[in-house]
């Protein structure tokens, strides 16, 4: 079976602090794809980024890292620096070899505070 | 980028009416679309996959009577919740795959929130 889990419910920052956001992803696949998404109060996905299971280079773009370790079968998501509009909830994602299916984890809601 | 439409972004209505709700691949053929739910504070929920030209693959304890998907042609595809009753109230997502490979990137629509009265 696969699945994603997304441990932390809720996190709360204040502005300029640094936070890490954990997914950890369960699947039998040797291919597969992780992703991360960000979805502001206005409701709509927005794409952070994808990953396949090939690719463990960390990755940098601007003030957001991502830490992919298959080891662990985690794949963390930092904001350093955080901002007052990273304020959103952050789903990690999983697609699996051979379907177009996306298993979400169940979200971190971060609040970033003033 | 390759752009997905939903449409409308919000709706209310009256217990017992239908409401239909578009998906379009603006800017790209789609020959598979997802539908999926999304209640307040929680995560998304797969409901169906709609295939051009036949039948829409329903996950299970979805009611495909219900939820009637329609995916008509390669850039449109339409979720009709039937006899709405406020437990249909939720946020709906379409998601539309750019290519025929399973790892072809997928596109979101904006969603689409409903609110039954």
């Amino acid at each position: 079976a696969q699945k994603v889990t997304q441990a932390q419910t809720e996190i709360s920052v204040v502005e300029k602090e640094d936070v890490t956001l954990d997914c950890v992803y369960e699947t039998r696949d040797t291919t597969y794809y992780l992703f991360w998404y960000k979805q502001p109060p206005s409701g709509e996905l927005v794409f952070l980024i994808r990953r396949n299971s090939f690719d463990e280079q960390n990755e940098i773009s601007g003030r957001y890292s991502w830490n992919f370790q298959k080891s662990t079968s985690s794949f963390n998501f930092t904001i350093t620096a955080s901002q007052v509009v990273d304020s959103a909830v952050y789903f990690c994602a999983l697609r699996g070899s051979g379907t177009y299916k996306y298993i979400f984890g169940t979200g971190t809601r971060l609040k970033v505070l003033a | 980028g390759a752009v997905v439409s939903q449409h409308p972004s919000r709706v209310i209505c009256k217990s017992g009416t239908s409401v239909k709700i578009e998906c379009r691949s603006l800017d790209f053929q789609a020959t598979t679309m997802f539908w999926y739910r999304q209640f307040p504070k929680q995560s998304l929920m797969l409901m169906a996959t709609s295939n051009e030209g036949s039948k829409a693959t329903y996950e299970q304890g979805v009611e495909k009577d219900k939820f009637l998907i329609n995916h008509a042609s390669l850039t449109l595809s339409t979720l009709t919740v039937t006899s709405a009753h406020p437990e249909d109230s939720s946020f709906y997502i379409c998601s539309a795959s750019e290519g025929a490979s399973w790892n072809s990137p997928l596109h979101f629509g904006n969603g689409t929130r409903l609110t039954v009265t």
